[in-house]
């Protein structure tokens, strides 16, 4: 197994312009989830989904888009990227929805945004 | 809400000494915690993790926790810690009422030779 993958892994952007960060996964998980990592502030969940065709948000949501038309894939969109946007992405996914499931981090994003 | 804390940014230990990174925690209902370690430039990898039983939980690497409900904490402890230990280390909460998972800020361990 692959596990979860990202592409891609390193990304600049303009201020205003749009991009899609890609998840996949190959363990066939219900629950595929996108964080953003900023210093010194942990991981913030920023979309969720609970299975293909069922997406909710997290914490920061504003600025991002998300889809799940497969199980395996999860992709993020950024609509108009801000410099606020500038951060580590990481997607996870888990067997199932469930407090007691650990999670699986892909390799993650790095995006500056000019 | 739940909430997680780690009071130290930064731990320094010399190699073969005890290491522990600190973490409380904040929840409504029951608490299913979790320890996660970031190498420089990769993702997260999954040390341990408590969700009911024995408060002693082992992991990988030679990590085990323990989990204190009267105090709220769920440290990490390392016996004798090694060089390659050194990385950035996270707790993280989830709980039966809120399975989504939280995050501390992270605690950046450095094993010196």
């Amino acid at each position: 197994n692959a596990g979860v993958t990202q592409t891609p892994k390193f990304q600049v952007l303009k201020t205003g312009q749009s991009m899609t960060l890609q998840c996949a996964q190959d363990m066939n998980h219900e629950y595929m989830s996108w964080y953003r990592q900023d210093p010194g502030m942990g991981l913030r969940l920023i979309h969720y989904s609970v299975g293909a065709g069922i997406t909710d948000q997290g914490e920061v949501p504003n600025g991002y888009n998300v889809s799940r038309s497969t199980t395996e894939d999860f992709p993020l969109r950024l609509l108009s990227a801000a410099p606020s946007q500038t951060s580590v992405y990481f997607c996870a996914s888990s067997y199932k929805r469930g407090g007691r499931e650990t999670q699986y981090f892909g390799p993650g994003t790095r995006l500056l945004v000019l | 809400a739940q909430s997680v804390a780690q009071p130290e940014d930064q731990v320094n230990v010399a190699e073969g000494n005890p290491l522990t990174v600190k973490c409380t925690y904040s929840v409504s209902g029951n608490p299913y915690l979790f320890w996660y370690v970031q190498y420089p430039n990769r993702g997260l990898q999954f040390l341990l993790k408590y969700i009911t039983g024995d408060n002693l939980v082992k992991g990988s690497y030679g990590f085990e926790a323990e989990f204190n409900k009267s105090q709220t904490s769920f440290h990490l402890k390392k016996p004798s810690a090694l060089v390659s230990d050194s990385a950035l280390y996270f707790c993280a909460v989830s709980s039966s009422n809120d399975y989504k998972l939280s995050f501390g800020a992270g605690t950046t361990v450095t094993v010196r030779a």
